[in-house]
This record gives structure tokens, C-alpha cells and sequence, in this order.
């Protein structure tokens, strides 16, 4: 079946640094990616989604000068929160589909640890 | 608008019990459904889906029916395990539109021995 993989799987960082996430299809083209952040025993938010070769679109509340989102590749696309601050701790997870009429494929997940 | 509503957790059942964890849903035009799982530590994995009314998917033992005239799509299974003790979701995406999904906020299941 489709493989989405998530990198990394967990990371601590201190308050003000940048962290990137990276998100790859191993064995399709994904047309389009898509980042949800997750919070504690809460269902996925959407936070915005690319399309290869275009500028992401964000969804309402999302600042995107905080959360950069690059889908330079049809096989990878990278969320860099800049400037980490504690209150961006979270789960994010990745998806990726083929085209419009297929499933999203989901990766494993980051565990983002802010200090 | 799209939503999803979903029986809230946690469901707590012993190994070989019948479960049910109710869906309903609003959605502007004709939706496809789905049941995601997730795991402890994982990203969510595609359980079943079922793209039109009537139909039902089914998977693993688990099994959900489309049913339009009550905006339902309920999850079942008639004898769970422990390895089935995951978070799960339910899920719509908007043909219409983007088709994005719009997910529930999810209900956590434990089987116990």
C-alpha cells in the first residue's frame, strides 16, 4: 500500500529555535500534502495544505510566517515552525494523496517538544 | 458547513465484547465516509470507508454502513480484541470541494483481558 514517512518521529528543542518537519511519499507522486497538528486527546486540526509547486494554502487561525510550509518535490514537502515557543508543543501529522479522487495517506506522526 | 459528531470516549470493553461507537454527520453535498485507527505514538491509519449510501466497508472484523437518511455511519465490531485498544475516528471528506477531510474528535477504545 502507499508509504507516507515522517521525520522526525520526536523532538526536544529549546524555546526560540526552528525545527523542520519532513514528510516524503515513498512509493507515489503526491500531488497534494497536508499538515494537521493534534493536540492531547483532541481530534486533528487542519493547518494547511500544498500542492507541489504552489504556495501552501492555510487555514483560518494558522499563521503561516510561523508554520513555513515547502512542497518543492512531488515525494516531499516540510513544515518548519520558526521561532519555536512552548505553546507550539504538539503532534503533527502529515498526509499525502495521488490525486483529488484518492485517499490521503497518513505518516506516523512528530512529537513536538518545546522547552 | 462539514462536521462530524462522535460518541465520546473513553469506551472501556473486555476482550471479546460487541462494540458500537457512533457517527453522524452533516456535510453540504454527497460525502464519502471513513474510520481511521490510531495507535499509541502513530499517525492514523484508513480502518474502512464506504462512498455512497448503502454502501459498507469493512475491515478486520470491523464493519460501518452509509446510512444517508439518518447522516449516520457507526462503527461495529461483534467480538473485539486488545490489540484493537486504539483511538478511533470519523472521518468525511467533501466531493464538492476540496475534498478535504474533516475528522471527529475521536474516541479512545481499551480492551482489557
Amino acid at each position: 500500500g502507499a508509504v507516507v514517512s515522517q521525520h522526525p518521529s520526536w523532538v526536544i528543542c529549546k524555546s526560540g529555535t526552528s525545527v523542520k518537519i519532513e514528510c516524503r511519499s515513498l512509493d507515489f507522486q503526491a500531488t497534494t500534502m497536508f499538515w494537521y497538528r493534534q493536540f492531547p486527546k483532541q481530534s486533528l486540526m487542519l493547518m494547511a495544505t500544498s500542492n507541489e509547486g504552489s504556495k501552501a494554502t492555510y487555514e483560518q487561525g494558522v499563521e503561516k510566517d510561523k508554520f513555513l510550509i515547502n512542497h518543492a518535490s512531488l515525494t516531499l514537502s516540510t513544515l518548519t515552525v520558526t521561532s519555536a515557543h512552548p505553546e507550539d508543543s504538539s503532534f503533527y501529522i502529515c498526509s499525502a494523496r495521488f490525486s483529488y479522487n484518492q485517499p490521503q495517506h497518513f505518516g506516523d506522526g512528530t512529537r513536538l517538544s518545546i522547552l | 458547513g462539514n462536521s462530524v459528531t462522535q460518541m465520546e470516549g473513553p469506551v472501556t470493553l473486555s476482550e471479546e465484547a460487541f462494540l458500537t461507537i457512533n457517527c453522524t454527520y452533516t456535510a453540504t453535498g454527497y460525502p464519502s465516509l471513513f474510520w481511521y485507527v490510531q495507535y499509541p505514538g502513530e499517525g492514523l491509519q484508513l480502518l474502512l470507508k464506504a462512498t455512497k449510501a448503502d454502501d459498507k466497508g469493512s475491515n478486520k472484523g470491523f464493519e460501518a454502513t452509509y446510512r444517508k437518511e439518518t447522516t449516520s455511519f457507526h462503527l461495529e465490531k461483534g467480538s473485539v480484541q486488545v490489540s484493537d485498544s486504539a483511538v478511533y475516528f470519523c472521518a468525511l471528506s467533501d466531493q464538492t470541494g476540496a475534498n478535504n477531510l474533516f475528522f471527529g474528535t475521536g474516541t479512545r477504545l481499551t480492551v482489557i483481558p
